[in-house]
């Protein structure tokens, strides 16, 4: 069975910093892994997504992941936070064999002016 | 042209009613899932389907039911609806392969 683990359920950063978040999956096969964004009474944006090509993946509005296989991890980054990028972040694992995603919990980011 | 989109957009209903939400395609896209948004649980899996009249259940379908006799659309029902059905329930579809999801915008269920 997979699994997705979000580190974090809330994370606050300041205007300007580092954006963090962390996401650990559970497969027993190479996965497809994505990151989806929710803003505040909308449906969930896909971010971006792996899919076994380069491993680390650029997505929209400057985000970035990168694929580590020996850590089982794909943790969501962005150089420089932006008040806009306030809402909530959803890891998502599928496996090649099947067409289910599997949804960690989320993770609510706060941008402090 | 949204691609996808789910109605109604809010609802409130009585305990042991009947609910049916709607979610219509226009991607021709073969699979279709429901699922429920809860704090604290994130999204979790209740119905999906494969094809036309080809359905599964996920890991939380107690209490609901799904139809799905057109491409387009794909129906979830709550027979007797209960609080604890009370949620957002999000209809997203997919083409498969390494293809994500796209989400519609979801419907908020009250149950009163």
């Amino acid at each position: 069975a997979q699994s997705v683990t979000q580190l974090g359920s809330h994370v606050s950063v300041s205007e300007g910093a580092l954006v963090l978040l962390r996401c650990n999956y559970s497969s027993s096969v190479p996965p497809y892994l994505f990151w989806y964004v929710q803003y505040p009474n909308q449906g969930l944006q896909l971010l971006l997504k792996y899919t076994s090509a380069a491993t680390l993946v650029k997505g929209i509005n400057g985000f970035e992941a990168e694929f580590k296989k020996s850590e089982t991890s794909f943790h969501l980054t962005k150089p420089s936070a932006h008040m806009s990028d306030a809402a909530e972040y959803f890891c998502a694992v599928r496996t090649n064999t099947g067409n289910q995603f599997y949804f960690g919990t989320g993770t609510s980011l706060t941008v402090i002016p | 042209d949204a691609g996808i989109t789910q109605s109604p957009r809010h609802k409130v209903t009585e305990t042991g009613t009947p609910v049916t939400l709607r979610c219509h395609q226009t991607e021709n896209h073969r699979y279709m899932y429901w699922y429920r948004q809860d704090p604290g649980h994130g999204l979790r899996l209740i119905h999906y389907s494969y094809g036309v009249k080809d359905t599964d259940k996920g890991e939380v379908s107690d209490g609901y039911s799904v139809s799905r006799s057109k491409t387009e659309d794909f129906l979830l029902t709550l027979e007797s609806a209960t609080s604890s059905q009370t949620s957002v329930y999000f209809c997203a579809i997919t083409a498969g392969g390494g293809w994500g999801y796209t989400f519609g915008s979801g419907t908020r269920l009250t149950v009163v």
